[in-house]
């Protein structure tokens, strides 16, 4: 069973900020949500990750709800090289899980 | 630094042939993984190693499917008897300690194509 939910693809304009959101109404108290993003060609690439509380990077923000039920990754000012598939996971970090269960993810086209 | 790298980056056989698919992890992460990434998917565990160990192999699809890491370092995915559903990237990532890291490091992935 999918733990997430993201819309499939999504537009945005370059120098504008991308909201991306995730849906994970499932969520367990000791679980984190994380970000992933995938360039066409190349692996996955780690982006932020939070608990309950919102984080920011030199890369992105992540703002989840006080219900834990959704967040929102924020790329602040989009470039054409975020046009990426992104994927929200939730994961518990403890000591025997260590799998990431991607999604589909969010297909991510910056515009010029 | 260097990172995650994966040799060949592109393999073309043909159905019932063996393959093996090498991955050269970040110096001195303990941890190993293997996923498998089917055309419009999220990639899809394959097995996890700490130090020479396979700790998990869970998601190996079957038994044609094997992975070694012989000195800690290094690890070879091996194929055998390929079939053309066993067309997809597949991609390598490590970490330092496995457990409780936050980041995998993935490498480019090698495409695999059966014919």
């Amino acid at each position: 069973d999918a733990k997430t939910t993201q819309p499939p693809s999504m537009d945005c304009a370059e120098g504008r900020a991308a909201n991306l959101p995730c849906n994970h109404s499932t969520i367990s108290g000791n679980e984190y949500v994380y970000w992933y993003r995938q360039i066409h060609s190349q692996g996955p690439q780690y982006i932020i990750h939070g608990l309950k509380n919102n984080e920011t990077n030199e890369m992105a923000s992540l703002i989840i709800t006080e219900d834990r039920k959704s967040s929102t990754l924020i790329l602040p000012h989009a470039t054409l090289r975020d046009t990426a598939v992104y994927y929200c996971i939730v994961r518990v970090l403890r000591s025997n899980d260590y799998k990431l269960s991607f999604g589909a993810g969010t297909t991510v086209t910056v515009r010029a | 630094g260097a990172g995650v790298s994966q040799t060949p980056s592109n393999k073309v056989t043909e159905k019932g042939k063996y393959v093996e698919l090498r991955c050269d992890p970040i110096s001195g992460h303990t941890a190993l993984y293997w996923y498998r990434q089917s055309l419009g998917q999220g990639p899809e565990f394959l097995i996890y190693f700490q130090g020479t160990g396979a700790a998990d192999d869970s998601g190996l699809p079957n038994d044609r499917f094997f992975a070694v890491r012989p000195e800690g370092s290094v690890s070879t995915l091996k194929i055998q008897r390929t079939e053309r559903g066993d067309s997809a990237v597949y991609l390598c990532a490590s970490s330092l300690k496995g457990r409780n890291d936050n980041e995998q490091f993935f490498g480019p992935g090698t495409r695999l194509t059966v014919l």
